[in-house]
């Protein structure tokens, strides 16, 4: 019963580098999205995918990419790493759209970026 | 700016006493609220949640009030357990917005014996 999976879950990178964190759900869920958590920040959007095929821009997208690689995976990408991005990466899906919706999000175990 | 608050930081509650934990929103197009709760080092997990249409809806132990007037939503944990210590995040979305909460800042819950 895994749910919504996130790798990896620790990352320590240097200015400059880029990573992926990859996220899969095995819940059929249309939906998925990433978002950042800090400190006195709650829990900010930095992108979604409403449903398989399309991707846009939450609340802070800048120096992110996603792709929707199927329905169930979709991955965000830090190109060029900033201190700014150090944070905890939450991944998390939503059956929005189809039958019976609750709109609630179901979340990954989350990824500790640390960007020096 | 933000547009769903919870003012409060902190709360220590006594075992078995009423927890109130309290959340203020500002975006009128907000319909749809909800509450996550979040220990140390996992992800948030769906506690309960209200559509505008109702004011009020229980889950056990868990209630959580809408008060659309006041745009203020505030939930309820009686009684209290050692267990319910945790972060409590606020969150809202609009219609038609494919489930983009907005969450709040959390509010962290110590239950003490």
């Amino acid at each position: 019963n895994a749910g919504v999976t996130q790798t990896p879950k620790f990352q320590v990178l240097k200015t400059g580098q880029s990573m992926t964190l990859q996220c899969a759900q095995d819940m059929n869920h249309n939906s998925m999205y990433w978002y950042r958590q800090d400190p006195g920040m709650g829990l900010r959007l930095i992108y979604y995918s409403a449903s398989e095929g399309t991707t846009d821009k939450g609340e802070v997208p800048n120096g992110y990419n996603v792709s929707r690689l199927n329905k169930r995976e979709f991955s965000l990408r830090l190109e060029s790493a900033a201190p700014s991005q150090t944070s905890v990466y939450f991944c998390a899906s939503s059956d929005w759209g189809g039958p019976g919706v609750t709109g609630e999000l179901f979340f990954g175990e989350g990824s500790r970026l640390t960007v020096l | 700016d933000q547009q769903v608050k919870q003012n409060s930081p902190s709360l220590s509650v006594q075992e078995g006493r009423i927890s109130i934990l309290n959340c203020d929103y500002t975006n009128s197009m907000f319909d749809y609220f909800l509450w996550y709760k979040k220990y140390p080092a996992e992800g948030p997990t769906f506690l309960i949640s209200i559509s505008s249409i109702k004011d009020k809806n229980e889950d056990g132990r868990f209630t959580v009030f809408l008060n659309k007037s006041a745009k203020h939503l505030s939930l309820h944990i009686v009684p209290s357990q050692p267990g319910d210590s945790a972060v409590y995040f606020c969150a809202a979305s609009g219609h038609g917005t494919a489930s983009k909460l907005t969450f709040g800042t959390g509010t962290r819950l110590q239950v003490t014996l």
